[in-house]
């Protein structure tokens, strides 16, 4: 099926380990964002990739890196999981903004 | 304060409408959406509105724009069980040739038999 596809989508980290959160698009879009979602606080941009070979940071940035790997894959890296990065993280994609935004399923992260 | 603003939560009857508002800051966006978002998944797109239209209708969904407001709202007839989730609001922002969704926190609608 065409759409998002985010990998792993549960993962249960300690603290100070890394990992990588892995995401992939197959409907050619341009534009492609990574968001947290934490209870009662909506969704919050971490970074995003306007188009293949550029990325910038959103409101929340600190604690992550990306890459965009190329037009279809754009990954999330923590480097040294904390206790309040456990969230649910949304990879999302789009024509530059326009006509929507396709969201994948999400991975549920708890860093203990 | 924040950029795109909900109330947290509306409970209405099977068969009532539902009525979600949102307002947003930024008068330069270009489209504005309504996402759902079931337990346990992700955002799905409902519907969307060019900033130069008032209104649009999908079936049960209609969505009002109020630009002068900055004020855009769901309506959802014949609201049914199925209809309980959280509902977001989101603008566009122009962000150096692209765009960036801003979301509220969304609206979380139960829906009682």
């Amino acid at each position: 099926n065409a759409g998002v596809t985010q990998t792993p989508k549960f993962q249960v980290l300690k603290t100070g380990q890394s990992m990588t959160l892995q995401c992939a698009q197959d409907m050619n879009h341009n534009s492609m964002y990574w968001y947290r979602q934490d209870p009662g606080m909506g969704l919050r941009l971490i970074y995003y990739s306007a188009s293949e070979g550029t990325t910038d940071k959103g409101e929340v940035p600190n604690g992550y890196n990306v890459s965009r790997l190329n037009k279809r894959e754009f990954s999330l890296r923590l480097e040294s999981a904390a206790p309040s990065q456990t969230s649910v993280y949304f990879c999302a994609s789009s024509v530059q903004g326009r006509y929507g935004y396709t969201f994948g399923s999400g991975t549920r992260l708890t860093v203990v | 304060g924040e950029d795109v603003e909900q109330s947290l939560f509306l409970s209405v009857r099977e068969g009532d409408s539902s009525v979600i508002n949102c307002t947003y800051t930024d008068s330069s966006s270009t489209y504005l959406y309504w996402y759902k978002q079931e337990p346990g998944a992700g955002l799905q797109l409902l519907t969307y509105i060019f900033s130069n239209m008032d209104m649009k209708q999908d079936q049960r969904l209609t969505v009002l724009l109020n630009k002068k407001d900055k004020h855009l709202s769901l309506r959802i007839a014949d609201t049914q069980t199925g209809d309980s989730a959280i509902y977001f609001c989101a603008e566009n922002k122009g962000a150096g040739g692209s765009y960036i969704p801003t979301f509220g926190r969304g609206t979380s609608l139960i829906v009682h038999p």
